[in-house]
């Protein structure tokens, strides 16, 4: 089976910094996706990027960046130029490539930004 | 567009009752999923379908039953809640396995 990894339970960040999250996964595909979701206080799930597990660029968005080591089975997220709408839980996930896969998702880490 | 809709937002349950949570999107997607949250667990998959009259179990089915009659509803029926049940539960849809999912804003459900 496979698992989503986030070991940090929570990170602080000055306003303007920046900030890279961790998440490490486990699986024996060669195919499959990878997401960052946003969970501010409002509880909405919010898709900040995804990752294609055969494209070796990292996938960028805005502010938001990955860095994605295949071989390591690493998929963190760095957030340049944090903003105090950054504040926020965020959620790392899993999905193989192929029919009836789901979202595996991490526990998630509670991200906080000092004005 | 409305996206996905889930209610209602907040209930309270007595345990024995049981209740249904109600989900709709508008997206045409085949594939819906109903998760829960647990403070520091993540979600958690309950039930999911890849398309109108198919339902599987995910992760953490007991407790619940699913139905989907219609590619845009996908409602959660809760039968006999204990306290274990208390959660945030959130619906999902994509159209295809590569994409993200959009999820509803969550049904906080309290069983008290």
């Amino acid at each position: 089976a496979q698992t989503v990894t986030q070991s940090q339970p929570e990170m602080s960040v000055q306003e303007a910094e920046t900030v890279t999250l961790s998440c490490t996964y486990d699986t024996s595909e060669s195919d499959y996706y990878l997401f960052w979701y946003k969970q501010p206080p409002s509880r909405q799930m919010i898709l900040v990027i995804r990752q294609e597990a055969y494209k070796q660029q990292n996938a960028t968005e805005n502010r938001f960046s990955v860095n994605f080591q295949k071989a390591a089975k690493s998929f963190s997220l760095k957030i340049s130029d944090s903003q105090l709408g950054d504040a926020a839980m965020y959620f790392c996930a899993y999905r193989r490539a192929g029919a009836n896969s789901k979202l595996t998702f991490g526990k998630g880490i509670t991200l906080s930004v000092r004005p | 567009n409305a996206g996905v809709t889930q209610t209602p937002k907040f209930r309270i349950l007595k345990i024995g009752q049981s209740m249904t949570l109600q989900c709709a999107q508008d997206m045409n997607h085949n594939y819906m999923y109903w998760y829960r949250q647990d403070p520091g667990m993540g979600l958690k998959l309950i039930y999911y379908s890849v398309g109108a009259g198919i339902t599987d179990k995910g992760e953490v089915p007991n407790g619940y039953n699913v139905s989907r009659s219609t590619t845009e509803d996908f409602p959660l029926r809760l039968e006999l809640a204990a306290p274990s049940q208390t959660s945030v539960y959130f619906c999902a849809s994509t159209p295809e396995e590569y994409y993200g999912y959009t999820f509803g804003s969550g049904t906080r459900l309290t069983v008290v």
